[in-house]
């Protein structure tokens, strides 16, 4: 059974840089075709795709927010890293993590992130 | 980057009715096409890959169709738990999702 689970800060001000950790569980990243990604929902607005790791460590950015983001992953620990500099308000979501190839198949709770002084 | 244009915005339809959302990309993304159901407070969940391949544990009633930039899901009979958003997403080149069609009770 594969689940995944979304962890970090619910509070951020802004300028600051977001971390958030995908830990998950019944699959492997370094199985071929394997990726996990990470998708954002503003409060009633619609879902936006942010970044996309691969078993092989190829990264895929959204164009837009490419340049403030960072995804990384850890096999040994079943972790993928999501990074995001320089925080707005308007960053403010629920983020998802989910298991990837490359439709999203399986998703964690998500994580509500404020982003206010 | 690929733009995923969803019609209608809100849809009103009767229980056990038919239901039919349509998604168009501003060019082609093969049949590289997947849909999702969202219910308030909850992730979404996979229904359609590959533009026509159910996801595993989704009904018969939901059914997809399209390739290139037009595609369609169909939902053949509604029940009370479909009445969710409904999100297209392309993976043919990067990821994008649509902006979602509300399936409302008429």
């Amino acid at each position: 059974q594969i689940t995944l689970k979304e962890s970090g800060p619910t509070l951020v001000k802004p300028t600051q840089t977001l971390t958030l950790t995908c830990t998950f569980s019944g699959f492997s990243l370094s199985t071929s075709g394997v990726g996990v990604g990470w998708i954002r929902q503003p409060p009633g607005k619609a879902l936006e795709w942010l970044a996309l790791i691969y078993w092989d460590d190829d990264k895929r950015y959204s164009p837009s927010l490419k340049s403030r983001l960072t995804i990384t992953k850890d096999t040994s620990k079943n972790q993928v890293v999501l990074t995001m500099t320089n925080m707005d308000p308007v960053d403010t979501a629920t983020y998802y993590c989910a298991h990837s190839g490359p439709f999203f198949d399986i998703w964690g709770q998500g994580t509500m992130v404020t982003v206010s002084s | 980057e690929i733009v995923m244009t969803q019609s209608p915005a809100t849809l009103s339809v009767s229980p056990g009715e038919r239901a039919t959302l349509s998604c168009r990309a501003s060019q082609s993304v093969s049949s590289n096409l997947a849909w999702y159901q969202q219910k308030p407070g909850q992730a979404p969940r996979l229904l359609i890959y590959g533009a026509s391949t159910r996801a595993t544990g989704i009904p018969a009633r939901f059914s997809g169709s399209g390739s290139g930039t037009e595609f369609t899901l169909t939902i053949s009979s509604l029940q009370s738990e479909d009445f969710a958003v409904y999100y297209c997403q392309q993976y043919n080149n990067l990821i994008t999702f649509g902006q979602g069609t509300r399936l409302e009770i008429k």
